[in-house]
């Protein structure tokens, strides 16, 4: 169960897209189509963003989309707007029924 | 609306025990499996356990397996964690949270977190 690898910070202009990477194993990202992100604000539970690798809860804007290639998912965040400055965290399924966080990427919008 | 309350945590030494609640209304407590998740304040997200919808089956992270147990009331549409055995590395807010599909792993709805502090 070790944690998944993403970069510590992200950084884009408003209106400017950005992608946060979020890398893992053949044991969970790689395995499993379960792949959920979240995103964070401070002093705020985390809102769920993306699930199942590519689709969006009701409510999300479509500028937020999800993608996977082998053992990394990805998360873009396009049109950049200062509120989409958070923590964002990715998950996947990990098998056993279990599960495995990301150690969270800071976006900042300059 | 759908609504998870956490209650239970506070300031405990090492090797003691404490027992946090989640209390669930406005969806069908027992039809959704739910997780216990853990956040050391200023750090990441850690998954901690899951339980079944009936409370038959539960599974829990390497780092406190054996030491954790989750448990539900489905009577009284309520998670329970039982934490014993506890280290200073236990200390963070723990979250219930709900997942989008009933036995799936991306949570729709969180509570607002109960802070457990381990300390001598």
């Amino acid at each position: 169960q070790s944690a998944l690898t993403q970069p510590p910070s992200a950084s884009g202009s408003p209106g400017q897209s950005v992608t946060i990477s979020c890398t893992g194993s053949s044991s969970d990202v790689g395995g499993h189509n379960y792949v959920s992100w979240y995103q964070q604000c401070p002093d705020k539970a985390p809102k769920l963003i993306i699930f199942e690798v590519t689709k969006r809860p009701s409510g999300v804007p479509d500028r937020f989309s999800g993608s996977k290639s082998g053992n990394t998912a990805s998360l873009t965040v396009s049109g950049l707007q200062p509120e989409d400055e958070a923590d964002y965290y990715c998950s996947s399924y990990a098998g056993s029924n279990t599960l495995v966080f990301g150690g969270g990427t800071k976006l900042t919008v300059l | 609306q759908v609504r998870l309350v956490e209650s239970g945590g506070g300031v405990v030494r090492p090797g003691e025990s404490l027992r946090l609640s989640c209390a669930a209304s406005g969806f069908t407590f027992k039809n959704y499996a739910i997780h216990w998740v853990r956040q050391v304040p200023g750090k990441g997200l850690e998954w901690v356990a899951v339980i079944s919808f009936t409370g038959k089956n539960q599974y829990y992270a390497d780092s406190v397996k054996g030491r954790f147990t989750i448990s539900r009331d489905n009577s009284q549409d309520t998670l329970y964690l039982q934490m014993n055995a506890l280290r200073s590395e236990d200390t963070a807010l723990y979250y219930c949270a709900r997942p989008l599909t009933f036995g799936g792993f991306d949570f729709d709805y969180w509570g607002q977190g109960t802070l457990v502090t381990v300390s001598s």
